[in-house]
């Protein structure tokens, strides 16, 4: 059965440092995403990436953030100068060709910044 | 914003023991999804409901959203030590339009004891 799936796993890094987390959805899938969940808390929504653009990104989602899908089948999530509350698990989702329907979730990057 | 909460927040059973959980969104929904995660898991889709007043039954769940399309309910009869999880209903921003952002609920965490 196909699967997204990401790396790394975890991924320990200090506060200001700069982090990739990487994604490869589902191949035919054309709708990507981001969702960060803190320690015990709700999934949330980052951004969404349809036609090698951004379609739309939360509040959360700020300059300190991009994606990238650099080669047709990575999907990248950058997070420059980490802070602590940043660290959360990053799950990448993807999508088939309707829109708002099921997403396919990878096993997630556990980010930790200390 | 949209919000979608859910109760209860955590649920504690005996094995054998029926489980509901509660959905409701600050919005009117054109669809929603429900998810459950495994502790130390990912999201993994269940269902989707899309109809005013439509019930769907998956083995011992049965799914229900609301006539009015802003709530919805996860009902498990005869809980298992397999159903352990955290529950998530999800829906989309916006209603009608083409938005591809899902936002969960704040999930019910279902624990049971054998």
């Amino acid at each position: 059965e196909p699967e997204v799936t990401q790396t790394p796993s975890h991924q320990v890094t200090q506060m200001g440092q700069e982090v990739i987390l990487r994604c490869v959805p589902i191949s035919n899938h054309l709708y990507f995403y981001w969702y960060r969940q803190i320690l015990g808390q709700k999934v949330e929504f980052l951004v969404s990436f349809y036609n090698n653009e951004i379609s739309e990104k939360s509040e959360i989602f700020d300059d300190q953030f991009s994606v990238e899908r650099p080669d047709g089948s990575n999907f990248t999530l950058k997070i420059r100068s980490t802070k602590l509350e940043d660290s959360a698990m990053y799950f990448c989702a993807s999508a088939g060709p309707l829109v708002a329907g099921e997403l396919f979730f990878g096993e997630g990057s556990r980010l930790t910044v200390l | 914003g949209q919000q979608v909460m859910q109760i209860p927040q955590y649920q504690h059973v005996q094995e054998g023991e029926d489980f509901t959980t509660y959905c409701n969104s600050s919005t009117t929904l054109s669809n929603i999804q429900w998810y459950k995660q495994r502790p130390g898991g990912h999201p993994v889709f269940l269902i989707q409901l899309v109809k005013s007043g439509e019930v769907k039954k998956q083995k011992r769940l049965t799914f229900q959203f609301g006539e009015a399309k802003k709530n919805s309910s996860l009902h498990i009869t005869a809980t298992q030590t397999t159903d352990v999880g955290t529950y998530f209903c999800a829906g989309p921003a916006g209603y009608g339009g083409a938005t591809n952002k899902l936002i969960f609920g704040t999930g019910t965490l279902l624990a049971v004891q054998p």
